[in-house]
């Protein structure tokens, strides 16, 4: 079945520093792709999606692009901040012969701890 | 412009137990999903409502079970229940007609733990 796969944390980066977060998917179709993102004690927010291959998602700094060749979607921002703190999950939305199906398949999350 | 709203944000049941989980979603929405995601783990789909109906399941067993009412709001709800289903149940809400291109809207979650 359809599955998301994306690094284990925690990952634990200074301020301003190179953030990747890498992400595989397995699924038939065309999903599209998604990263959320986690701050404690909160539910899910939309950071990014990507809908075809070689859409590049992008929002408050952080980008991932589709690529179909790799079945990737790494999430990569050029200057992480201590506010970056938080989880964040890699996820795809399948599609069956009826189109969309809106619903997630998540990867298990990668902690991201940024210090000053 | 509310948000998807759940409650109650924390509970605690018996094993054996049945436990009701409700949730609103954002305004002018139409579809609510719910998920469980355990301690350190992605939210599982567990299913979607649409029409006061049931449209998609995920791979759980009967004892839980869902309802949708007319303004849209849901219920889940879990019987019988077991350690295992400790957790945190997020309700998402979305419109269908826009369900190619409208991410869906999550909850800040009902923290359930069974002892």
């Amino acid at each position: 079945g359809d599955s998301v796969t994306q690094m284990e944390g925690p990952v634990t980066l200074s301020e301003e520093a190179f953030l990747t977060i890498n992400c595989t998917y397995t699924a038939t179709g065309y999903p599209s792709l998604f990263w959320y993102v986690q701050y404690p004690g909160e539910g899910l927010q939309l950071l990014l999606k990507a809908t075809k291959a070689d859409d590049k998602g992008s929002n408050k700094g952080f980008e991932a692009t589709y690529r179909k060749e790799t079945t990737s979607f790494h999430l990569e921002k050029g200057s992480v901040q201590v506010s970056d703190s938080a989880v964040y999950f890699c996820a795809l939305s399948p599609t069956d012969y009826g189109g969309a199906t809106n619903k997630l398949i998540f990867g298990t999350g990668t902690l991201l701890a940024v210090q000053p | 412009d509310a948000g998807v709203t759940q409650s109650p944000t924390h509970l605690i049941k018996t094993r054996g137990q049945q436990v009701t989980l409700r949730c609103s979603p954002k305004s002018g929405h139409d579809t609510v999903s719910w998920y469980q995601q355990a301690l350190g783990q992605g939210p599982q789909f567990i299913f979607q409502y649409y029409e006061e109906e049931e449209r998609q399941r995920g791979n759980f067993p009967d004892r839980f079970s869902g309802h949708q009412f007319p303004n849209y709001s849901s219920e889940l709800n879990v019987n019988a229940l077991l350690l295992g289903d400790s957790a945190l149940y997020l309700c998402a809400s979305s419109l269908a007609v826009e369900w190619d291109n409208s991410p869906l809207h999550f909850g800040n979650g009902t923290r359930l733990t069974v002892t």
